[in-house]
């Protein structure tokens, strides 16, 4: 079975930067791996905020970026703001067989 | 503007079915595959499969597999989940997402309840 692993939780200063990882238990995340980011806070369905490992939505702020580091899928918050409190989900794609699995999410404080 | 729409809340008994509809508007429907992604209440997402809407053709996870089906209507621009023999454990959020290898668009998710 394969298995998506995020830290569980991070905590960051106001203005800190930090970075989230996303790995996977059968092999090395890679562009073709689709990663994609999610930001989730209560109550509400998952925002998407990177897309292809690397690519950022209309919406998404500047100071995300997503990257791909060491076969691990990474999300960097630059300058946090409190408003990134939230619960942050990655997904990749296993194109052998064709589905997707999500890791278990991080969730950011910030302090 | 782009969105799904998706049907109220259910609450069913174990080892029924429940079927949940997504509604597209404001884009080309056949374009982009629908993804169906489900939150047990305090836990992650977990993803159950996918539909073409173009040519109805399906992708499950291997959880899933037996007891689930996504279909389609064209005609409505809507897709359906089924899933079948419902548990407790299947007590969770059903979301339905847009995905042209970005997941950019939600559903705002219809809970369903397995209760005796």
């Amino acid at each position: 079975q394969t298995v998506v692993t995020q830290e569980p939780s991070l905590t960051v200063s106001p203005g800190g930067t930090v970075t989230l990882t996303c790995s996977s238990s059968s092999r090395a995340v890679t562009s073709g791996s689709s990663p994609n980011w999610f930001q989730q806070k209560p109550g509400q369905a998952p925002r998407a905020l990177i897309y292809s490992g690397t690519k950022k939505h209309s919406w998404t702020p500047a100071r995300f970026s997503g990257s791909l580091l060491g076969g691990k899928a990474a999300l960097t918050v630059s300058g946090v703001q409190p408003e990134d409190e939230a619960d942050y989900y990655c997904v990749l794609y296993y194109g052998g067989a064709q589905f997707w699995v999500f890791g278990g999410g991080t969730t950011l404080t910030v302090l | 503007q782009v969105q799904l729409v998706q049907s109220g809340a259910e609450v069913k008994k174990p080892g029924a079915s429940v079927k949940v509809s997504c509604k597209a508007s404001g884009y080309t429907f056949t374009r982009y595959y629908i993804h169906w992604v489900r939150q047990a209440p305090g836990q992650g997402p977990e993803w159950m499969g996918l539909i073409n809407p173009g040519s109805g053709g399906t992708t499950y996870a291997q959880k899933f597999q037996g007891r689930i089906s996504m279909t389609k209507d064209t005609s409505t621009s809507t897709v359906y989940m089924e899933l079948r023999s419902l548990r407790s454990e299947d007590t969770a959020l059903y979301f339905c997402a847009r995905n042209f290898d970005d997941f950019d668009i939600w559903g705002q998710g219809t809970m369903v309840t397995v209760s005796s």
